[in-house]
């Protein structure tokens, strides 16, 4: 079984600071991870993933992660930050070899401020 | 091209009556997946449709649900005896590969 926490609930920053959003996970097995970003609304929106290969993934808008294998950890970041990028984000993770089911963290809303 | 649609995008009904919520997968996506969105639960999944196979129903969380996804393409969810608790928003993904989903704009449930 997996399951993925993410550490912060909330994210404040001023627009053109850089951001990070951790999320840490657990899986006996190996496994595929996620950033989803959710504006208000709105489904989710595949921000970038990790399959294998570089453990540095870039994503859209700017966005990049980090796999880091001995802390089990996949933080987001983001070098500076807009308005736009106001929304919750989501770390997901699935087993390698299962179905692709996703786990979910319970998600950071990231506030952008002016 | 056409994304992930659901139906209706909101939902309001009375305690006890029976919904069903409609999702139409991308075109060509061979799996399917529901997933429900509340605030005292997260995101979680409910259950798993991939081309002719049994679906994974693991995460329903209990026999009121039930999934069905004819031809193997449309998915219709259907929650029996609604409950306040069954409030939420119901997301249906699709995927092609297994490793990226597209998810749909979801269908808000209201339970009075």
């Amino acid at each position: 079984a997996q399951s993925v926490t993410q550490l912060d609930s909330q994210v404040p920053v001023f627009e053109e600071a850089p951001v990070e959003l951790r999320c840490n996970y657990s899986s006996s097995v190996s496994v595929y991870l996620f950033w989803y970003v959710q504006y208000p609304n709105q489904g989710l929106q595949l921000l970038l993933k990790y399959l294998s290969g570089s453990t540095l993934v870039k994503g859209i808008n700017g966005f990049e992660a980090e796999f880091n294998k001995s802390q089990t950890s996949f933080h987001l970041r983001k070098p500076s930050v807009h308005i736009s990028d106001t929304a919750e984000y989501f770390c997901a993770v699935s087993g390698s070899g299962n179905t692709g089911k996703l786990i979910f963290g319970q998600g950071t809303t990231l506030q952008v401020k002016p | 091209g056409a994304g992930v649609s659901q139906s209706p995008s909101n939902k309001v009904t009375e305690k006890g009556k029976d919904v069903e919520l409609r999702c139409d997968p991308i075109s060509g996506h061979t799996a399917l997946y529901w997933y429900r969105q509340s605030l005292g639960q997260g995101l979680e999944f409910l259950i798993y449709f991939q081309g002719n196979s049994a679906p994974d129903k693991s995460g329903l969380p209990s026999d009121r649900f039930s999934a069905e996804r004819t031809g193997g393409s449309v998915s219709t969810l259907t929650i029996q005896r609604t409950q306040q608790e069954d409030s939420a928003v119901y997301l249906c993904a699709s995927s092609r590969t297994g490793t990226e989903q597209f998810f749909g704009p979801g269908t808000r449930l209201t339970v009075l």
